[in-house]
């Protein structure tokens, strides 16, 4: 049940575009198409925004994107804005219904 | 709307117990199977536990096996995580959340503070 890895921080642009990645094995990221990805902003609970790998629940902006290769999944958000900024995290089944998430990513919207 | 509160967090001593509980409503609670995860402060997310809709089978973490217990009431629309032999990393913000079909968390509660401190 390791962690799967996620860049600590990115950063980009108002308008520009980030790609967040997370890797993990074939045991987890590789070997099932349940990959999720979370928003959590400062003091707030985590919020669903990407599942099945690619899929967005309604009331997410088309903005926000996922993908997945291999053993890396990524999130991609598109024409960034301020209210972006926050931490990220993917989430991974890895069987024997057990789950493992991300680090976290800190996105700075410069 | 679906609403997750969690409570029965506090401090307690390194080998203490708490019970914590997490009141499901806007929902139809017996059709979920349900999770705890759990974040230590300034730190990332990690899952804990999950029990099934029913109850029936429940698992862990490697890090909490053997202290932590999961548990429902159905009946009252109530999770519940049983945390004993606490430790200084078990200090985190606890989350219920349900679970859509083995695969994501779909709806989170706004957590409860579990600070182990002597």
């Amino acid at each position: 049940q390791s962690a799967l890895t996620q860049p600590r921080s990115v950063s980009g642009s108002p308008g520009q575009s980030v790609t967040i990645s997370c890797t993990g094995t074939s045991s987890d990221v590789g070997g099932y198409n349940s990959i999720s990805w979370y928003q959590q902003h400062p003091g707030k609970a985590p919020k669903l925004i990407i599942y099945d790998v690619t899929k967005r629940p309604s009331g997410v902006p088309d903005r926000f994107s996922g993908s997945k290769s291999g053993n890396t999944a990524s999130l991609t958000i598109s024409g960034l804005q301020a209210e972006d900024e926050a931490d990220y995290y993917c989430c991974s089944y890895a069987g024997s219904y057990t789950w493992v998430f991300g680090g976290g990513t800190k996105l700075t919207v410069l | 709307q679906v609403q997750l509160v969690e409570s029965g967090g506090g401090v307690v001593q390194p080998g203490g117990s708490l019970r914590l509980s997490c009141e499901a409503s806007g929902l139809t609670f017996r059709s979920y199977g349900m999770h705890w995860v759990r974040q230590a402060p300034g730190k990332g997310l990690e899952w804990v536990a999950f029990i099934r809709s029913d109850g029936g089978n429940k698992y862990y973490a490697d890090s909490v096996k053997g202290r932590f217990t999961v548990s429902r009431d159905n009946s009252k629309n109530t999770l519940y995580l049983q945390v004993n032999s606490l430790r200084g990393e078990d200090t985190a913000v606890y989350y219920c959340a349900t679970d859509i079909s083995y695969s994501y968390f779909g709806h989170w509660g706004l957590g409860t503070l579990v600070t182990v401190s002597p």
